[in-house]
């Protein structure tokens, strides 16, 4: 089946402790891309990815590092979280970088940094 | 500047009224595709459907169907006959060809829809 998979799907943790989020898809696809969604703010791109070790800032890239070393795979790494992290997190991902499809999104992941 | 822009950010109707979600974008690029997310109370995203520039047929699946209008920048999507189950939050996007490699998204329109 083809999907996004990310994990952990729900997280609480404290500040300043080192989290990864995984982001995993089995579709081949070029493009890989992280938002955030907040209450009013709908979702904002974080970091996105065009291919292997090529990775860009979106808008709201503050606190927040990737890596792309495999196609299938892109983490989000907060280094030392901060309460103003405290999110709803999805992966996305898109066969390539002109975008002409829709978005292949994950399931999501609550994070909560107190 | 591109931008989506979902006015609505809470409706309620009754069980079986029609309803509306509209979504106004901006953009000056000529090639761009406009997307309907669907986010239930389980929080994952749900694709509803794609429409590019060049195509402004207007679509209808089921009770769903959508109006995509260039001369007033606008895809609003309507429920007919709503049920329980439309409840959710839905999400307007917008990519382009231009080099942003961005989904712009609106901030989104709370449906919900009382038995």
């Amino acid at each position: 089946e083809a999907q996004v998979t990310q994990n952990p799907r729900y997280l609480i943790t404290v500040t300043g402790k080192k989290l990864t989020v995984t982001c995993s898809q089995n579709m081949n696809h070029e493009y890989m891309s992280w938002y955030r969604q907040d209450p009013g703010l709908g979702l904002r791109q974080i970091y996105y990815s065009m291919n292997v070790e090529v990775t860009d800032k979106g808008d709201v890239p503050e606190g927040y590092k990737v890596s792309r070393k495999e196609k299938r795979n892109f983490p989000l790494i907060l280094e030392s979280p901060s309460p103003n992290q405290t999110s709803l997190y999805f992966c996305a991902s898109s066969p390539n970088r002109n975008l002409n499809t829709e978005a292949f999104f994950g399931q999501g992941t609550r994070l909560t940094v107190v | 500047a591109q931008k989506v822009t979902q006015a609505q950010t809470e409706i309620s109707v009754v069980e079986k009224e029609d309803v509306t979600l509209d979504c106004v974008y901006e953009t000056r690029d000529t090639t761009y595709y406009l997307f309907w997310y669907k986010q239930p109370p389980s929080g994952e995203l749900v694709f509803l459907i794609r429409r590019n520039s060049f195509d402004e047929q207007n679509e209808i699946s089921g009770r769903y169907s959508w109006n995509f209008q260039k001369s007033t920048s606008s895809f609003n999507f309507t429920i007919t006959a709503s049920q329980v189950v439309d409840s959710a939050v839905y999400f307007c996007a917008l990519s382009t060809t231009s080099g942003t490699y961005k989904y712009i998204f609106g901030t989104g329109t709370r449906l919900k829809v009382l038995a």
